[in-house]
C-alpha cells in the first residue's frame, strides 16, 4: 500500500544547481500533479499531467519542467535553482477518470532548501 | 475564477471542545467540496467530501455540509482530541478537463490537554 512515493525527502542545493524530484504512484491513476507549499499560501499547482503523454502548466510553472515518464511516474526538474524555490514540494495523483469528484492522493513531500 | 476562503489560524482548543473551521467558496458550475488534513511532516489526506448541495460528508467524527445558498462548507467536530492537532485545508474540485482542485490556505488546529 505505497500510494504516492516521493524521493528524496530532503535536499539542500546551492543557487544555480539542478535537480530532479521523483514521484511514483501505484494506484493506476491517470492524473498526476506537482504542488509547492509555502507558509500562508496554501498549495499552488506547478504542473499537472491529466493522462500519460500529456503535461500542462499550472499556476506557478516558471523555473520548472516536468516529465510524465509513464503512467506511474511524474518527475519535476529544477534546471537552475533559485532561493525563491525553497519550499515543500508535493506530488499527488487522482483517478480513475478526470471527474471533479475524484480526491487527490498525496505523497509525503520533498523539503527543498536552496542556499 | 474558483477560489476558497477559510478562517485563519492558528486555532487553539482544549481537549473535548467543539470545533468549527469556516470555509466559503466561489465557483462556476457545480463543484465538489473537500476537507483535507495534514499532520506534521506528512502530505495531505482526504478527510471528507461532498459532491452536491445539501450533502453531508463525515469521517472520524468530523462533519461538513455543502450549503449552496451560503456557498459554505464549514468543518465541525463535537469533541476534539489532542490527536486532531493538524492543518486543515478546504478545497474545491471544479471542472477543467482534469481533476482541478483549488485549495484554501489552511487552518492550523492545536488541541491542548
Amino acid at each position: 500500500n505505497a500510494g504516492v512515493t516521493q524521493t528524496p525527502k530532503f535536499q539542500v542545493l546551492k543557487t544555480g544547481q539542478s535537480m530532479t524530484l521523483q514521484c511514483a504512484q501505484d494506484m493506476n491513476h491517470n492524473s498526476m500533479y506537482w504542488y509547492r507549499q509555502d507558509p500562508g499560501m496554501g498549495l499552488r499547482l506547478i504542473y499537472y499531467s491529466a493522462s500519460e503523454g500529456t503535461t500542462d502548466k499550472g499556476e506557478v510553472p516558471n523555473g520548472y519542467n516536468v516529465s510524465r515518464l509513464n503512467k506511474r511516474e511524474f518527475s519535476l526538474r529544477l534546471e537552475s535553482a533559485a532561493p525563491s524555490q525553497t519550499s515543500v514540494y508535493f506530488c499527488a495523483s487522482s483517478g480513475p477518470g478526470t471527474g471533479r469528484n475524484q480526491p487527490q492522493h498525496f505523497g509525503d513531500g520533498t523539503r527543498l532548501s536552496i542556499l | 475564477g474558483d477560489s476558497v476562503t477559510q478562517m485563519e489560524g492558528p486555532v487553539t482548543l482544549s481537549e473535548e471542545a467543539f470545533l468549527t473551521i469556516n470555509c466559503t467558496y466561489t465557483a462556476t458550475g457545480y463543484p465538489s467540496l473537500f476537507w483535507y488534513v495534514q499532520y506534521p511532516g506528512e502530505g495531505l489526506q482526504l478527510l471528507l467530501k461532498a459532491t452536491k448541495a445539501d450533502d453531508k460528508g463525515s469521517n472520524k467524527g468530523f462533519e461538513a455540509t455543502y450549503r449552496k445558498e451560503t456557498t459554505s462548507f464549514h468543518l465541525e467536530k463535537g469533541s476534539v482530541q489532542v490527536s486532531d492537532s493538524a492543518v486543515y485545508f478546504c478545497a474545491l474540485g471544479g471542472d477543467g478537463g482534469y481533476q482541478k482542485v483549488t485549495f484554501g490556505t489552511g487552518t492550523k488546529l492545536q488541541v491542548i490537554p
